[in-house]
């Protein structure tokens, strides 16, 4: 069964400092690994994806995630958070090996950045 | 171009009621989704469809959710009758992708924050 764990319910950060946001997934194909994000009162945005290639992958505002196939984790990071990232983000896999279109979704991470 | 917008962004009622949500996804996305978010849980799929069918209603939780997407433009999500445990946040997301190509993003609207008292 497909799944995606985020370990963290809250991970604070001081302004400046680097950001880690946990998140690791089960598939029974390859997978195609997502992160998105939440604002207050907004939808969810998309941030970046992996799908095959480099495993270092980098997307919106700076944030950057690796693919590690052997520990099946897909951390989200950023070098230098800014107060402007507190938001909730979720992680999420679609499994190839099915062939199903939807998304499986984690319990989501809410980031604090501390000015 | 404009996003996916949801309708309404909060819905109050009673347990027992009836409930429409609506979604408008952005032109020309005939993939559609319905995802659901109960409070600090993941957010989980309800339903996939493809222009007019629905292509994957394997998360509909159960009968008293019907949605429709008659002419393949916007959806609506009925919860009839309406119980405690259907509170959450209701997201809409449409896409352009085709299907078998799995690795588009979704476009997602900023949900309807449905509560049931």
């Amino acid at each position: 069964a497909q799944s995606v764990a985020q370990p963290e319910d809250q991970v604070n950060v001081a302004e400046g400092n680097p950001l880690t946001v946990k998140c690791t997934y089960s598939v029974s194909g390859n997978p195609y690994l997502f992160w998105y994000v939440q604002y207050p009162n907004r939808g969810l945005q998309f941030l970046l994806k992996y799908i095959t290639g480099d495993n270092l992958v980098k997307g919106s505002y700076g944030f950057e995630a690796e693919f590690n196939k052997s520990q099946t984790s897909f951390h989200l990071k950023k070098p230098s958070a800014l107060v402007s990232d507190s938001a909730l983000y979720f992680c999420a896999v679609r499994d190839s090996g099915t062939g199903a279109n939807n998304l499986f979704f984690g319990t989501g991470t809410r980031l604090t950045v501390i000015p | 171009e404009a996003g996916v917008t949801q309708f309404p962004s909060h819905s109050v009622i009673e347990k027992g009621q009836t409930v429409t949500l609506r979604c408008d996804p952005i032109s020309g996305h005939d993939n559609l989704y319905w995802y659901r978010r109960v409070m600090g849980k993941e957010i989980k799929f309800l339903l996939h469809f493809v222009k007019e069918s629905k292509q994957d209603e394997s998360g509909m939780p159960n009968n008293r959710f019907l949605a429709e997407r008659t002419g393949g433009t916007y959806s609506t999500l009925k919860v009839q009758p309406a119980e405690l445990e259907d509170s959450g946040v209701y997201f809409c997301a449409s896409s352009q992708e085709f299907i078998g190509q799995l690795n588009s993003p979704l476009h997602f609207g900023n949900g309807t924050r449905l509560t049931v008292t």
